[in-house]
């Protein structure tokens, strides 16, 4: 079956910092990778997605993420956070075709706390 | 609004009672999803329906859980004799993928969530 795999639970940077968050999807054949986001209170709203092409896919809020196949990865990334991207970051994939092709699955999430 | 919208927001009740969450998705948004959040985990399909077609329903978790779409549009999710695991986040999302490609590049947009707490 397929799975997503995010690698920290819990991260806590302060403003400025670099951030990198890890994914890695256990789905051999072509998959679709997605990073949601979910703000304190609000509801998931979609980051960035990769479906094909260019491996690094810019994303809203200066976020970005590559995909390198080799790896089974899609690590999300920012150059410098502020306070407002505290919130929980989930990373999903969902199969290019066959049985199941729609319904998408989820990594836990990883927390992110940016300290003013 | 031009969101998902789910109903209601919080629902507490005793175990052994049935439960209908509703969720009313995007208009115009053919797929539509249920996923399930509990705590530590990540989100986890539960159903999802594509315009008139046959339901997905390999995601619920027992035969105590039912949904429905009437109209193509607005889905109610059904547990029955709830049980206190069955607390969770359970999201809906709408998506306008369609039927006309086996594959289709479109996201989907999720609501807010009902919150179920079985005491």
């Amino acid at each position: 079956a397929q799975s997503v795999s995010q690698h920290n639970h819990h991260v806590i940077l302060s403003e400025a910092a670099s951030l990198e968050l890890g994914c890695n999807y256990s789905y051999g054949g072509t998959v679709n990778l997605f990073w949601y986001v979910q703000y304190p209170g609000q509801h998931l709203q979609l980051l960035l997605k990769y479906f094909s092409g260019d491996p690094l896919v810019k994303g809203i809020k200066g976020f970005e993420a590559e995909f390198i196949k080799s790896k089974f990865s899609f690590n999300l990334r920012k150059p410098s956070v502020q306070w407002s991207d505290t919130a929980e970051y989930f990373c999903a994939a969902r199969p290019y075709s066959g049985a199941g092709s729609y319904q998408l699955t989820f990594g836990k999430g990883t927390k992110l706390s940016v300290i003013p | 609004g031009a969101g998902v919208s789910q109903s209601p927001s919080n629902k507490v009740t005793e175990k052994g009672k049935d439960v209908e969450l509703r969720c009313d998705p995007i208009s115009g948004h053919t797929a539509l999803y249920w996923y399930r959040q509990s705590l530590g985990q990540g989100l986890e399909f539960l159903i999802y329906f594509q315009g008139n077609s046959a339901p997905d329903k390999s995601g619920l978790p027992s035969d105590r859980f039912s949904a429905e779409r009437t109209g193509g549009s607005v889905s109610t999710l059904t547990i029955q004799r709830t049980q206190q695991e069955d607390s969770a986040v359970y999201l809906c999302a709408s998506s306008s993928e369609s039927t006309l490609a086996v594959y289709s590049n479109q996201p989907q947009h999720f609501g807010d969530g009902t919150r179920l707490s079985i005491l």
